[in-house]
């Protein structure tokens, strides 16, 4: 069975400052893929970086970027520059490659903003 | 605007009534999902369909029921709900292998008293 955890229930960062958010996940599988989702008070979940676990070279869109360890089953989030509309819960995600793609996500982490 | 669409947003039950709650995808996606969202415990799978036609379980399946009419839609039905059902429901939908995740609803938080 997989599972994913999320040890930071709660966070908080200034504006303009960078903040990592922890995701370690336990698995057997040798080919799976790694997402962090974004759901703001509106509810809708947004994809904001995915990893396929077989790449090396860690992931990067814009001002979010991952710190991936695989012999250490860890997949962080960092978010440089954080915005105001970054006050979010965040959550991990750990998928197996092959058929089923079904998610299982961690608990969250809840992240403020400050201005 | 392209996406999956949840009906309705929010409802209220009393125990022991049925309900059923629509999705539509207009994607051409051929895996549609069912999963609740409860405080400190993510999101939880709780039926999907794979491709028209098919549906499996998946971690919480016990008292809903699905049905997969078509390729846009894929229905979740509460046959005799209860508080414990009480929760935020997400419909997703991604193509057959989704590697590059799912593309989800905006939920439905379902309240039953």
């Amino acid at each position: 069975a997989q599972t994913v955890t999320q040890s930071q229930p709660e966070m908080s960062v200034q504006e303009a400052e960078t903040v990592t958010l922890s995701c370690t996940y336990d698995t057997s599988e040798s080919n799976y893929y790694l997402f962090w989702y974004k759901q703001p008070p509106s509810r809708q979940m947004i994809l904001v970086i995915r990893q396929e676990a077989y790449k090396q070279q860690n992931a990067t869109e814009n001002r979010f970027s991952v710190n991936f360890q695989k012999a250490a089953k860890s997949f962080s989030l960092k978010i440089s520059d954080s915005q105001l509309g970054d006050t979010a819960m965040y959550f991990c995600a750990f998928m197996r490659g092959g058929p089923g793609n079904q998610f299982y996500f961690g608990t969250g982490t809840s992240l403020t903003v400050i201005p | 605007n392209a996406g999956v669409t949840q009906t309705p947003k929010f409802q209220v039950l009393k125990t022991g009534q049925s309900m059923t709650l629509q999705c539509a995808q207009d994607m051409n996606h051929n895996s549609m999902y069912w999963y609740r969202q409860d405080p400190g415990m993510g999101l939880r799978l709780i039926y999907y369909s794979a491709s028209e036609g098919t549906t499996d379980k998946g971690e919480v399946p016990n008292g809903y029921n699905v049905s997969r009419l078509n390729k846009r839609e894929f229905s979740l039905r509460l046959e005799s709900a209860a508080p414990s059902q009480t929760s935020v429901y997400f419909c997703a939908s991604s193509e057959s292998r989704a590697y590059y995740g799912y593309t989800f609803g905006s939920g439905t938080r379902l309240t039953v008293v």
